[in-house]
């Protein structure tokens, strides 16, 4: 157990729609990220977020946007879906002053159709 | 950019022999890390070994080790006694040192391992 949960675990949309990913870490992880993993490939870093602001992007669009909330909790948001965004959502947080290891969570398998 | 290369897609392995998972890596940095991570059916990436380029020694935890050659830009996983609950996915990922920086993990494409009874 890594102490971070993810929700729903699955679902389906289709192609234009908004969706909001939710994540929750452990007390005192004040760093966030998200990853998308396609099929057979290896996570893809979105974004991260220290203390409620983004402090790094990946070569992901705008329509890709986030927030993370003081109680540790944070939301991938993405807007207008197209069907190459239908993957596997990765939540990753870790303790600032810890060096290295993020604890990820399970994931949310989205679909878009 | 970062790369991570991993060029075996699959491997097997027999129960409790030794199997070596390959991991190559470009970059311009000096300071940086190196992850192997393993993601079960159940999706959850965990952390099996990590390395920091500064230091010479390989890591190793219990039958995990690593092959760290960092002027051949090379980071392979060797995993003695395989035990059916070894069988993964595999991940080799890549994180820079630069202090103030994100924090982003640039992975490979994974390589899926199966131990066989």
């Amino acid at each position: 157990e890594t102490g971070v949960t993810q929700s729903p675990t699955h679902l389906i949309k289709t192609r234009g729609q908004q969706v909001t990913l939710r994540c929750s870490s452990q007390s005192g992880h004040n760093t966030v990220s998200w990853y998308q993993q396609a099929l057979g490939q290896g996570p893809q870093f979105i974004f991260q977020y220290y203390r409620e602001e983004e402090n790094g992007r990946g070569n992901f669009p705008p329509r890709f946007s986030g927030l993370q909330f003081p109680n540790y909790s944070s939301e991938l948001n993405v807007n207008a879906l197209e069907l190459d965004d239908s993957a596997l959502y990765l939540c990753a947080s870790r303790r600032t002053a810890q060096t290295g290891e993020l604890f990820f969570g399970e994931g949310s398998r989205l679909t878009v159709l | 950019a970062q790369t991570v290369t991993q060029s075996q897609p699959e491997m097997s392995v027999q129960e409790a022999e030794t199997v070596t998972l390959s991991c190559t890596y470009d970059t311009s940095e000096s300071d940086y890390y190196l992850f192997w991570y393993k993601q079960p059916p159940s999706r959850q990436m965990i952390l099996v070994i990590r390395q920091e380029a500064y230091k010479q020694q390989n890591a190793t935890e219990n039958r995990f080790s690593v092959n760290f050659q960092k002027a051949a830009k090379s980071f392979s996983l060797k995993i003695s006694d395989s035990q059916l609950g070894d069988a993964a996915m595999y991940f080799c990922a890549y994180r820079s040192g630069t202090q103030g920086g994100s924090e982003k993990l640039v992975f490979g494409k994974g390589t899926k391992l199966t131990v066989n009874p």
